[in-house]
């Protein structure tokens, strides 16, 4: 199976800060990649697809990178709608099997 | 736009089965595009995937799920259904039915249900 490790589990900040949350596989996932953010008492919702593609909708201050084992969510300028935690969530191997990380809380500093 | 809401009831005994459901609006079930996902999540706890069912019938589980799960889909009624047989405490959560977007390899859940909170107890 494969694992998503996410760092940190949480994480202080500020308004108009840049962060950045990581996410590792277990094993090369190419870049199936996707991130959700989840806010108290929702649905997650879809960020990013493919490690980099912005879900249509969603502010360009967030994006995505990485491929193989390493990947990064940045949000550029964090607002105050943007506390909230996020996951990673691989989607490697036919048919796909799904992993999610153990998310990031973000929180205002 | 798609829309889905789960239903089932809110409170089942220990080892008991667990049925949900989840009805779809605004799209199609019989549609070879996308898969049909359910996810939980415990209170307090990380997202985990269940299983996922295509329109045909075909069926993936989670591996530690396996043994207690059975997926359907009732394209009729654009609907698809879980049941987790011998629930226990450590079956209770927030369970989520989600579309799983397909774009070659890549698939992604979007968009989900609402969810339902499960309790497990006698």
């Amino acid at each position: 199976d494969i694992q998503m490790t996410q760092s940190p589990s949480s994480l202080s900040a500020s308004v108009g800060d840049r962060v950045t949350i990581t996410c590792r596989a277990s094993q090369s996932i190419s870049n199936y990649l996707n991130w959700y953010q989840q806010k108290p008492g929702k649905a997650p919702k879809l960020l990013i697809y493919a490690a980099s593609t912005l879900q249509s909708g969603v502010p360009s201050r967030f994006s995505g990178s990485g491929s193989g084992t390493h990947f990064t969510l940045t949000i550029s300028s964090l607002q105050p709608e943007d506390f909230a935690t996020y996951y990673c969530q691989q989607s490697y191997s036919t048919p796909p099997l799904f992993t999610f990380g153990q998310g990031t809380k973000l929180e205002i500093k | 736009q798609v829309q889905l809401q789960e239903s089932g009831p809110g409170l089942v005994k220990p080892s008991q089965t667990l049925s949900l459901t989840c009805t779809v609006s605004g799209g199609s079930v019989n549609s070879g595009d996308y898969f049909w996902s359910w996810i939980r999540q415990p209170p307090g706890k990380a997202l985990e995937w269940i299983g996922y069912i295509y329109y045909s019938g075909a069926a993936y589980y989670s591996p530690s799920l396996k043994t207690r799960l059975t997926l359907s889909v009732d394209t009729s009624k654009n609907q698809f259904s879980l049941k987790l047989s011998s629930m226990t405490a450590a079956d209770a959560a927030v369970y989520y039915c989600a579309r799983v977007a397909r774009a070659g390899h890549y698939n992604w859940f979007d968009p989900w249900g609402q969810g339902t909170l499960v309790t497990v107890s006698s």
